[in-house]
């Protein structure tokens, strides 16, 4: 069975500066898709990036980049020039690549604060 | 265009009690799944409807069931409520299941969720 893991439940920042919050997972799949969400107060899920286990390129999104080191397993993104906004949970979540639109496991999150 | 809506956004109920949490899906959307998500925890799966029958199940008693409309809107009925039910429950649209569509991310888009309490 599939697994992801947050080893990191809170993390802080300062407003403008970087900060990586790190995700490893298992699986014996070779090709799968890889998400991470935010989840805001308002709790609504929101995709931030994801990365196909089939491209060695990194995903990148404005700020927002993964470090996708597949033979490790891991699975790290990196916000820069951090915002008050991006002040949330994080969850790492992993996808069977012929699971459409069905089952993600996700990690069990990590809660960044945004310092001004 | 409207997004995942869910209802009720906040509910009470007592122990062995049932309840009927309800999502309708982002436009365009044919496919429903539900999540149930702990406090402090990640979602976790429960099932996905498409074309009105369950097609994955995670590792849920059959306490909970759902059903989809032809509207493609989704309905998840939980029974004989525990305490351990207490959750956030999501609700999460997609379009399209065909094996073809394989490359094709299947993004999830996600409501607000349904806060359920169990006392």
């Amino acid at each position: 069975a599939q697994t992801v893991t947050q080893s990191q439940p809170e993390m802080s920042v300062q407003e403008a500066e970087t900060v990586t919050l790190s995700c490893t997972y298992d699986t014996s799949e070779s090709d799968y898709y890889l998400f991470w969400y935010k989840q805001p107060p308002s709790r609504q899920m929101i995709l931030v990036i994801r990365q196909e286990a089939y491209k060695q390129q990194n995903a990148t999104e404005n700020r927002f980049s993964v470090n996708f080191q597949k033979a490790a397993k891991s699975f790290s993104l990196k916000i820069s020039d951090s915002q008050l906004g991006d002040a949330a949970m994080y969850f790492c979540a992993y996808r069977n690549i012929y699971n459409q639109g069905g089952k993600l496991i996700f990690g069990q999150g990590t809660e960044l604060s945004v310092k001004p | 265009d409207a997004g995942v809506t869910q209802s009720p956004t906040h509910l009470i109920k007592t122990r062995g009690q049932q309840v009927t949490l309800r999502c309708s899906p982002k436009s365009g959307h044919d496919t429903v799944s539900w999540y149930q998500q702990a406090l402090g925890q990640g979602p976790q799966f429960i099932f996905q409807y498409y074309e009105e029958e369950e097609r994955q199940r995670g590792n849920f008693p059959d306490r909970f069931s759902g059903h989809q409309f032809p509207n493609y809107s989704s309905e998840l009925n939980v029974n004989a409520l525990l305490l351990g039910d207490s959750a956030l429950y999501l609700c999460a649209s997609s379009a399209g299941l065909e094996e073809f569509e394989f490359l094709n991310t299947g993004e999830l888009f996600f409501g607000e969720g349904s806060r359920l309490t169990v006392l």
